[in-house]
């Protein structure tokens, strides 16, 4: 079956600009998480989803940050006026609920110039 | 944020040895998971301990849960080339419901 996918794959933009980053969750899961993973570091939570609301957004960095599931399942992780630092990989997760094992897509590796 | 202390940061062993990593913490986990990734592609899970001193294994990887519940070890026997990736221990605690902390990563690379 299908796993967790996540477009892009890369993403190139400028300081400054704005991005959406989309994650497609296994059929039928209904948590979803961001993480983000900086080069030689593991992931780092973002944000987490139960359903179409976020139960949990105690890791978005600042306000630039912000993401949304409005069906409770596709969800997009939007950036404002990125900068240098936030480029990274950026991870998307999902399990059949809360608490059970979470499955990774490939990531977003997302460049800002 | 707050990571998992992992070590050591890379190995570099011939094929056939085994292998010995470890994670610890000052804070309590309820969950250790032991998590694999390898290049352009997410974490895969290997492992999952969910009580204090559990041990489990699958294939030839064995990862045991601490009993002070702040740390865990991940072994690998007869190691191959295919285990070559980034190992990462994670931790899940309290009422985080599934809130994933990581640590940094441990790099193996296994000459045949």
């Amino acid at each position: 079956g299908a796993g967790v996918s996540q477009t892009p794959s890369n993403k190139v933009t400028e300081k400054g600009k704005y991005v959406e980053l989309r994650c497609d969750p296994i059929s039928g899961h209904t948590a979803l998480y961001w993480y983000r993973q900086s080069l030689g570091q593991g992931p780092e939570f973002l944000i987490y989803f139960q359903g179409t609301g976020a139960a949990d957004d105690s890791g978005l960095p600042n306000d630039r940050f912000f993401a949304v599931r409005p069906e409770g399942s596709v969800s997009t992780l939007k950036i404002q006026r990125t900068e240098r630092g936030d480029s990274a990989v950026y991870l998307c997760a999902s399990s059949p609920t809360k608490g059970e094992t979470q499955y990774f897509g490939p990531g977003t590796r997302l460049l800002v110039l | 944020g707050q990571q998992l202390n992992q070590s050591p940061q890379s190995m570099f062993i011939q094929e056939g040895e085994d292998v010995s990593m470890n994670c610890t913490s000052s804070s309590i986990f309820n969950t250790w998971l032991w998590y694999k990734q390898e290049p352009g592609e997410g974490p895969v899970l290997l492992i999952a301990l969910y009580k204090a001193g559990e041990l489990t294994s699958n294939g030839r990887l064995t990862a045991q849960f601490g009993i002070t519940r702040k740390d865990s070890f991940l072994n690998i026997s007869a190691s191959i080339p295919s285990d070559v990736g980034i190992y990462f221990c994670a931790g899940i605690g309290g009422t985080s419901y599934g809130k994933l902390t990581f640590g940094q990563g441990t790099i193996l690379t296994v000459h045949p």
